[in-house]
């Protein structure tokens, strides 16, 4: 059972535009949920996290959403860059568990 | 900090032999983790271990796998033996303890080992 759900698997956008990815999950026992970014041959590393007592957490171009009642959260990467053309994972944990991963998003910007 | 450290980068083997993939945990991280990546599955979690203890193997796909950590700075994943359908890159990570009563750390992760078994 895919307890993290997340779309789209790959994403294509123009410079400069808006990239969006969303995740879903059913584990309300979750209160961490971050975002982990992927270059080429290199180990996810993170990128911004949230706890489910805010509605937005917002680093530069990077916002995650976070609706509690829907039991979603999304990344929001504004002013899309070529070198924001990574893989973008995003995961949640609670308690004392280890964090749960979607399966990914291959996000591909062009200029 | 030199942060995780996995070793080798690169493994070819062909089926049937072992294959031993080595991590160095963070200092001071008290959490490591085994993860597989593939792009048919994603990030799977093998194995992680709290204190040099392994607290959940559910993950590990078949008694060919094992891992152990002998102390805090060393940990072995081992396919014995190794099938083609092992082919993936793997991960090791590390955390430091979640303080009490605050958010959780960050799970750093090492550069992976991309194993082909031939």
């Amino acid at each position: 059972q895919q307890q993290v759900k997340q779309s789209p698997q790959s994403l294509i956008v123009q410079k400069g535009g808006i990239s969006i990815i969303n995740c879903a999950y059913e584990n309300t026992a979750f209160d961490y949920f971050p975002w982990y970014q992927q270059f080429p041959g290199k180990g996810p590393a993170l990128l911004i996290a949230i706890r489910p007592d805010v509605s937005e957490k917002k680093e530069g171009r990077f916002t995650i959403s976070f609706n509690k009642s829907a039991k979603q959260f999304s990344l929001h990467i504004m002013d899309s860059q070529p070198g924001d053309s990574a893989t973008y994972f995003c995961a949640a944990r609670g308690g004392n568990t280890p964090l749960v991963f979607g399966k990914g998003t291959r996000l591909s910007v062009i200029a | 900090d030199a942060g995780v450290i996995q070793s080798p980068r690169h493994e070819v083997t062909e089926m049937g032999q072992e294959v031993t993939l080595r991590c160095k945990p963070i200092s001071g991280h008290n959490s490591l983790f085994w993860y597989r990546q593939t792009m048919m599955r994603g990030l799977e979690l093998l194995i992680y271990f709290n204190n040099n203890v392994p607290i959940d193997d559910s993950g590990m796909p078949e008694d060919r796998f094992s891992a152990k950590m002998p102390n805090a700075s060393f940990s072995t994943l081992k396919i014995q033996p190794s099938e083609p359908r092992d082919s993936a890159v793997y991960f090791c990570a590390s955390s430091s303890p979640k303080p009490q009563g605050g958010s959780y750390n960050e799970q750093f992760f090492g550069p992976g080992t991309r194993l082909t078994v031939l």
